[in-house]
C-alpha cells in the first residue's frame, strides 16, 4: 500500500516570499492533517480536514497561512508572506477516520517537505 | 493545561544494552497514546498504540506500556539500527494529537 506522498522534498525561499506544499493521503483516508516540526520539537498540529471540510484549524496562522483540501483527497498548504520564523518542516498525514472507537485512529504521516526562508 | 513530556531528551546506549524511554502526560479524556520512531530527514514511523491503563504491545526488541499518568518504552538488547528519535503523542478530548519533544537514542556498536 503506498504511503503518504509529499512534494516538494526541500524548498527554500527569501522572507516575504510565497509557498506551497502538497499532499496526497493514503488512497481511501478521509481525515488528512498538516503539522508544523521545528528542529528539536515534536509536530505540532496546524489543521486538519475530514474529508474536504476543516475540522479544526484553531492553531493555523491565518493571516499568511491557507489550507484546501478539493474533492476530499489531495490537500495543498501555502504560506504567503513567509517569514524566517517559518523554517520548519512540514508534515502531511492522514488516517482511515477520525476516531476508532472512542480513541483517535492512527494517523500515518509522509517524508515532509523542509522550508527554509531566508 | 495538557501535557505531554518525555525523558530524558537524548540516551546513548551500547548495543546490547537495554533501557527505558518515559513519557508523562496531564491530559483530561486520553483518545490513545501513540508511539512513533522518527529517523533523520523522515516522517514520523508509526510504532504503537496504547489505549488503556495496564496495556503492553511489543514489536523486536521494542515493548510499550501504559499507565494511568505515563507510557514506558522498552528497548531489549538494542541495535545500531534503533538509533532514531522517538516520538510519544496523547490524543485528546476535542480530536488532536498532541507530540511530546521526543527522545534521541544512539545505540553504538
Amino acid at each position: 500500500e503506498a504511503g503518504v506522498a509529499q512534494s516538494p522534498r526541500y524548498k527554500i525561499i527569501e522572507k516575504r516570499q510565497s509557498v506551497a506544499f502538497w499532499c496526497n493521503p493514503i488512497s481511501g483516508h478521509a481525515t488528512l492533517y498538516w503539522y508544523q516540526q521545528i528542529l528539536g520539537q515534536g509536530p505540532k498540529l496546524l489543521i486538519q480536514f475530514q474529508n474536504n471540510g476543516v475540522v479544526d484549524d484553531s492553531q493555523l496562522p491565518k493571516d499568511r497561512f491557507s489550507a484546501e483540501r478539493l474533492k476530499g483527497v489531495d490537500s495543498t498548504l501555502k504560506i504567503q508572506p513567509a517569514k524566517l520564523e517559518d523554517s520548519a518542516v512540514y508534515l502531511c498525514a492522514s488516517s482511515a477516520r477520525l476516531l476508532a472507537g472512542t480513541s483517535l485512529d492512527t494517523q500515518y504521516f509522509g517524508p515532509g517537505t523542509r522550508l527554509t526562508v531566508l | 493545561e495538557d501535557q505531554v513530556t518525555q525523558s530524558p531528551e537524548a540516551l546513548r546506549l551500547q548495543e546490547g544494552e537495554s533501557s527505558s524511554l518515559n513519557c508523562s502526560y496531564t491530559v483530561s479524556g486520553l483518545r490513545g497514546l501513540f508511539w512513533y520512531r522518527q529517523d533523520p530527514g523522515k516522517g514520523p514511523e508509526f510504532l504503537f498504540t496504547l489505549y488503556s491503563a495496564g496495556e503492553e504491545k511489543e514489536k523486536e526488541r521494542l515493548k510499550a506500556t501504559l499507565t494511568k499518568k505515563e507510557s514506558f518504552l522498552h528497548i531489549t538488547a538494542p541495535k545500531p539500527e534503533d538509533s532514531a528519535t522517538y516520538l510519544c503523542a496523547v490524543g485528546l478530548g476535542d480530536y488532536k494529537l498532541s507530540f511530546g519533544a521526543g527522545t534521541t537514542v544512539t545505540v553504538r556498536a
